[in-house]
């Protein structure tokens, strides 16, 4: 474990489902990433919120909606995705830049 | 800005040989560099952190880089390669205070060792 916990670790949904995925992080770090990890694909950032405040939005399309109710944990809702939102989708939290992102496992999504 | 350039997608070595993973950097700032790996559905793991300190910098798994200012590169190496080496590399730069904690993220280099 690195002390960044992701739930679920896989995830099947239709186009029409809702669904979230969970992040966790016990390591006091004041900032949170949400990455999208497609095949054959750089390292999306999607979303970084620093003091539980939104600092980035990286032009996701809204149906992919953040929040994050404290420091320690952070949500991605899903609603009315398409099959190319299939990917493995990465949660990081960092104390500050020069420290580094602590990453957890990943949750593969995936859209039929 | 920022940016990183990882030089080789694939890299194959054969187990025992030296490992060479490739990044060079652009900053407006003096950054922090970073190299960090992925095994096959894993997330990504820290293997090391440059920050302004010694330009030689050791990681885990027998792992170092060396910062080159002069190059703007920080290249990854490692003595001896293991078959558990095989995965993704990927090199990271941040400007720090410039880009809000946002870190830039090479494409990846997929290290192969062959036994």
């Amino acid at each position: 474990e690195t002390g960044v916990t992701q739930t679920p670790r896989h995830l099947v949904m239709g186009m029409t489902n809702k669904k979230s995925l969970k992040c966790e992080q016990h390591l006091g770090h004041n900032a949170m990433y949400w990455y999208k990890q497609s095949a054959k694909k750089p390292l999306e950032l999607m979303f970084v919120y620093n003091f539980k405040e939104q600092t980035e939005n990286n032009s996701v399309p809204s149906r992919f909606s953040p929040e994050c109710p404290n420091s320690s944990h952070l949500f991605l809702h899903l609603h009315t995705l398409q099959p190319e939102d299939s990917a493995l989708y990465l949660c990081a939290s960092s104390q500050d830049t020069g420290r580094g992102y602590t990453f957890g496992s990943g949750t593969r999504l995936t859209v039929v | 800005a920022q940016s990183v350039t990882q030089l080789d997608s694939h890299v194959s070595v054969s187990e025992g040989t030296p490992v060479l993973l490739r990044c060079n950097y652009s900053s407006s700032y003096s950054p922090s560099l970073f190299w960090y790996v992925q095994h096959p559905n894993k997330g990504l793991q820290l293997l090391l952190k440059y920050t302004s300190a010694a330009t030689l910098v050791k990681g885990i798994n027998g792992f170092e880089a060396e910062f080159k200012k002069s190059e703007t590169s920080f290249h990854l190496t490692k003595p001896s390669a293991h078959m558990s080496d095989a995965a993704e590399y990927f090199c990271v730069v941040s400007d720090g205070p410039l880009n809000a904690g946002k870190s830039t993220f090479g494409d990846g280099t997929t290290l192969t060792v062959k036994p």
